[in-house]
């Protein structure tokens, strides 16, 4: 089983859609969580940090349940320009050094249409 | 606007030939990740580096990739010899860490990787 799971889509919605992704950790213990944004043949990019509480920034919402380890990521309103690769990113301990580390998810495609 | 920069942009090989991949951090940053993506496997960290000491490199195939931070300035990916199973994009990424929180990692634009 992998660290970190998304759906991979991709997600095909109209412009002005509300767009949901989730994302399930395997790391009880992880305490670091994150949303990136990867635009076609770019680099990953930091969309927002993903806090306890729960956080908002502008039409992005993201939401954390640590008892039943997932993620969510909440797009109101999309925009053409939301098109890309939303990766589910999670700080884990890894299994041979012990070291926390960034951990990727394979991402969530989202294609907004006109 | 400080950004991560790597060279080459894209590199095409024939296998068994040594490729190098090279990246500049941004300035004051202490810590700095090499990641390769593929479609198949998505963004795996290979190695990483806190104040130019490696700390994890237990990503990396270590009997044909070294990496190296032979000053803060720069970051090196050797593959060597080069694998057509080696053909991904290479991404090196900077952040500042303070504590062991994770904090924001900020990408190159990759190094594209052909091995024929």
């Amino acid at each position: 089983r992998k660290e970190v799971e998304q759906d991979p889509g991709p997600f095909n919605v109209p412009e002005g859609a509300t767009v949901a992704f989730n994302c399930t950790y395997s790391n009880s213990a992880s305490q670091s969580f994150f949303w990136y944004r990867q635009d076609c043949r770019k680099e990953p990019k930091l969309l927002m940090s993903v806090y306890s509480s729960g956080n908002e920034d502008g039409r992005f919402t993201a939401q954390l349940n640590r008892a039943s380890q997932y993620i969510s990521l909440l797009i109101r309103d999309s925009k053409l320009s939301d098109s890309a690769t939303y990766l589910c990113v999670v700080n884990i301990a890894r299994r041979d050094t012990g070291r926390r580390a960034l951990t990727f998810g394979s991402g969530t495609r989202l294609q907004v249409q006109p | 606007d400080a950004r991560v920069t790597q060279t080459p942009r894209d590199k095409v090989t024939e296998m068994g030939q040594e490729v190098t991949m090279r990246c500049q951090p941004i300035l004051g940053h202490n810590t700095v990740f090499w990641y390769r993506q593929t479609m198949m496997q998505g963004l795996e960290l290979l190695a990483y580096f806190r104040n130019r000491a490696p700390l994890d490199d237990s990503g990396m195939p270590k009997d044909r990739f070294s990496a190296e931070m032979p000053d803060a300035t720069l970051a090196t990916l050797k593959i060597q010899p080069s694998e057509p199973r080696d053909s991904a994009v290479y991404f090196c990424a900077s952040g500042l860490v303070l504590t062991g929180a994770a904090n924001e990692q900020f990408f190159g634009p990759g190094t594209r990787l052909t091995v024929l």
